[in-house]
C-alpha cells in the first residue's frame, strides 16, 4: 500500500525557518517524481514545487521560489522541503503528494498533511 | 503561467442528481486535466487523469471529458458521500496550476 507521511510542521515566526519531511513507502520511491502542494486555511490548493525522480530536476512556483528549496534522499525514501524567510502568507496545510506520471503531471498519492503555521 | 478556471464555485444538489462542472484553461493544453475531489480535514484524492481516465478504484458514476482549453467533469448520479469539494489541475505545464475549486453541497 502506497503511504506518504509529512513531518515537521509548527508555529514559527515570520523570517523563520522550517524543514518538512516526507517519509514514502509501499513503492518504489525513486522511480518517482515527487511534489508539494499547499492549503491555505479556507482556501483551495496551491502547487509549490516539484523535484524530479533522480533530483536533478526541480521547479517552484513563484511565490517560493528563492525562500524554498525541496529535495529528497532515495536512499532514506524521503522528500523534503526546507522553507526559508517564512511570511504569513505561507501558513497553511503542506502535502506532499507522488506524480502518477499518467498524465503530463499528476498527483495520484497524498500524504496528510503538516500544517504550518506563521502569525503575522 | 496557465490560468485554470473552474465554475461554478459551488451548487447545491440533491441525491441521484447529475451534477456537471467545468473547467477551462487559458491556453491549450492538450488533454493534460486532471480532476480532484477534497473532504473537509482530508487530503484530495485523484478521480480523473488525463481528462478522462478513470482512475483505479473511482466508481464509474464519476467522468470527464474535453481537450485543449474546455473540460467538464461529471458525476451522472450523485451519492451522500460524494458532496465534497472538487478541483481541476492542468498537468501540461509548470508551474503547475489548480482551479478554484467547486464545492457540492445538499
Amino acid at each position: 500500500e502506497v503511504q506518504l507521511a509529512e513531518s515537521g510542521g509548527g508555529l514559527v515566526q515570520p523570517g523563520g525557518s522550517l524543514r518538512l519531511s516526507c517519509g514514502a513507502s509501499g513503492f518504489t520511491f525513486s522511480s518517482h517524481n515527487m511534489n508539494w502542494v499547499r492549503q491555505a486555511p479556507g482556501k483551495g490548493l496551491e502547487w509549490v514545487s516539484y523535484i524530479g525522480n533522480r533530483g536533478r530536476d526541480v521547479y517552484y512556483a513563484d511565490s517560493v521560489k528563492g525562500r524554498f528549496t525541496i529535495s529528497r534522499d532515495n536512499a532514506k525514501n524521503s522528500l523534503y522541503l526546507q522553507m526559508n524567510s517564512l511570511r504569513d502568507e505561507d501558513t497553511a496545510v503542506y502535502y506532499c503528494a507522488r506524480d502518477g506520471l499518467q498524465s503530463g503531471y499528476d498527483f495520484d498519492y497524498w500524504g496528510q498533511g503538516t500544517l504550518v503555521t506563521v502569525p503575522p | 503561467d496557465i490560468q485554470m478556471t473552474q465554475s461554478p464555485s459551488s451548487l447545491s444538489a440533491s441525491v441521484g442528481d447529475r451534477v456537471t462542472i467545468t473547467c477551462r484553461a487559458s491556453q491549450s493544453i492538450s488533454n493534460y486535466l486532471n480532476w480532484y475531489q477534497q473532504k473537509p480535514g482530508k487530503a484530495p484524492k485523484l478521480l480523473i487523469y488525463g481528462a478522462s481516465s478513470l482512475q483505479s478504484g473511482v466508481p464509474s458514476r464519476f467522468s470527464g471529458s474535453g481537450s485543449g482549453t474546455d473540460f467538464t467533469f461529471t458525476i451522472s448520479s450523485l451519492q451522500f458521500e460524494d458532496f465534497a469539494t472538487y478541483y481541476c489541475q492542468q498537468g501540461y505545464s509548470t508551474p503547475l496550476t489548480f482551479g478554484g475549486g467547486t464545492c457540492v453541497e445538499i
